[in-house]
């Protein structure tokens, strides 16, 4: 099983609505979630961490995590042809592992 | 205007040879990360330091090696003993240990002649 799960894509999803991107992972004592945007050919851009269970909300962005459920997501709002990427989750270990595990990926292009 | 950088840009190596890869940073971070990033795969994590004069091997640090001599500098040295060299590499830095936010630099792709 991999440490870091995400559907791989592509997610075509139409401008203006809202994409959602989803994650799991496998530690359970898993401390910290980042979401990252990497435009082709360029190095991964931090969007948003989460710590806590619930949402966090920054402008058209929301990561919500689910310790319980060991799932992490990410919402885009009113999304932009800008927003066509890939994105990355991030999990950072507990219990002395403290290194990021990184998911493959989900290539997300918004259509026009 | 701080940041990250990674020289250089497009890196060719030939079979046998060793090649060093750049990265620098003048954030006064003290932790810097290496990760090496192949198509349909997740980041993997190469060597790590969080402090000058010591760094720890990563998930898959054979063929590697690295050096920290200098706080702002972690150069990345691919030895001739990786046989699957091609890939891009990601340098990385935080402000404190692992459990700081890890911020990347530009990247360094690396081809085999």
């Amino acid at each position: 099983q991999k440490e870091v799960e995400q559907n791989s894509g592509p997610l075509s999803v139409p401008e203006g609505a809202i994409a959602s991107l989803n994650c799991t992972y496998s530690d359970r004592v898993s401390q910290s979630f980042f979401w990252y945007r990497q435009y082709s050919g360029k190095s991964p851009e931090l969007i948003m961490s989460i710590y806590s269970n619930g949402d966090k909300e920054d402008g058209r962005f929301t990561a919500q995590l689910n310790k319980a459920s060991q799932y992490v997501s990410l919402l885009i709002r009113d999304s932009q042809p800008s927003d066509s990427a890939t994105y990355l989750c991030a999990v950072r270990g507990g219990g002395g592992n403290e290194k990021l595990t990184f998911g493959t990926g989900t290539r997300l292009t918004i259509i026009p | 205007d701080g940041g990250i950088t990674q020289s250089p840009k497009y890196l060719f190596r030939k079979e046998g040879q060793n090649v060093t890869l750049s990265c620098e940073q003048n954030l006064n971070h003290d932790a810097m990360y290496w990760y090496r990033q192949d198509p349909g795969q997740g980041l993997r994590l190469i060597y790590y330091s969080q402090i000058v004069n010591d760094f720890q091997k990563g998930d898959i640090a054979e063929g590697y090696s690295v050096s920290r001599e200098k706080k702002e500098s972690f150069p990345l040295t691919v030895t001739s003993a990786q046989k699957n060299p091609t890939a891009f590499y990601l340098c990385a830095s935080s402000k404190g240990a692992l459990e700081e936010t890890q911020y990347f630099g530009p990247g360094t792709r690396l081809l085999v002649l």
